[in-house]
């Protein structure tokens, strides 16, 4: 069974730092890209970033180009979001998602961890 | 304002069909596949078509995709009240270099 558990949402104030770590199971994370989603509370889903299989290939939204960095660690199947300068917009569930298909066909999510920027 | 444009609600009486929109442009869906997901309130999005058309195994035939040009449709048949839910719709742009995610559209059967 495929898993994935997301860790290291929480709260902090603007102009700091979080790191979210991604843990999959059930499947060889070394032969998918990997994305994250987030989703504001209340609103709709944000593509925010992913990583090619072995990470030679890396894109973000722009929302977040230039402060967030995402990376994996194919020998702990594991992804990671190092999340820096947070917003108070950056307030949102981020889910790692397990790309299954072609063009962000996005076949496997995790329950999420939840972002709170607070001032 | 989301790159893929969807209309926010739509409703519809249980049996009937409903079809959600989603207009892109060139750069989007003119150029890739489009997916479809299903979210229940206070839940984890669901994939429900993949690369236009396809279904993942367990999804229900009563679910279809389609593209044409810049845009693509997901249709819902014999609408039952367990498909009230918001439906997303999703695709690469080539000229962004990024995911990109349609607004979601609100599902309602009356």
């Amino acid at each position: 069974e495929v898993q994935l558990v997301e860790s290291g949402g929480g709260l902090v104030q603007p102009g700091e730092s979080l790191r979210l770590t991604c843990v999959a199971s059930g499947f060889n994370i070394y032969s998918h890209w990997m994305t994250w989603v987030r989703q504001a509370p209340g609103k709709g889903l944000e593509w925010v970033a992913n990583m090619k299989e072995d990470g030679s290939l890396i894109n973000y939204a722009e929302s977040v180009k230039g402060r967030f960095t995402i990376s994996r660690d194919n020998g702990k199947s594991s992804l990671y979001l190092q999340m820096n300068s947070l917003r108070a917009e950056d307030t949102a569930v981020y889910y790692c998602v397990r790309v299954v298909a072609e063009d962000e066909g996005l076949g496997d999510w995790g329950q999420g961890t939840l972002v709170t920027v607070f001032s | 304002q989301s790159v893929l444009t969807q209309p926010p609600s739509i409703s519809a009486a249980p049996g009937q069909k409903v079809t959600i929109s989603c207009s892109g442009s060139s750069s989007n869906i003119g150029d890739n596949y489009v997916s479809w997901y299903q979210q229940f309130p206070g839940t984890v999005p669901k994939l429900l078509i993949y690369e236009n058309n396809k279904r993942p195994s367990g999804i229900f035939d009563r679910f279809s995709g389609s593209k044409s040009g810049t845009s693509a449709t997901l249709d819902i048949t014999g609408l039952q009240t367990g498909d009230e839910a918001d439906y997303y719709c999703v695709t690469w742009d080539s000229s962004l270099s990024a995911g990109v995610f349609g607004g979601g559209t609100k599902l309602t059967v009356l």
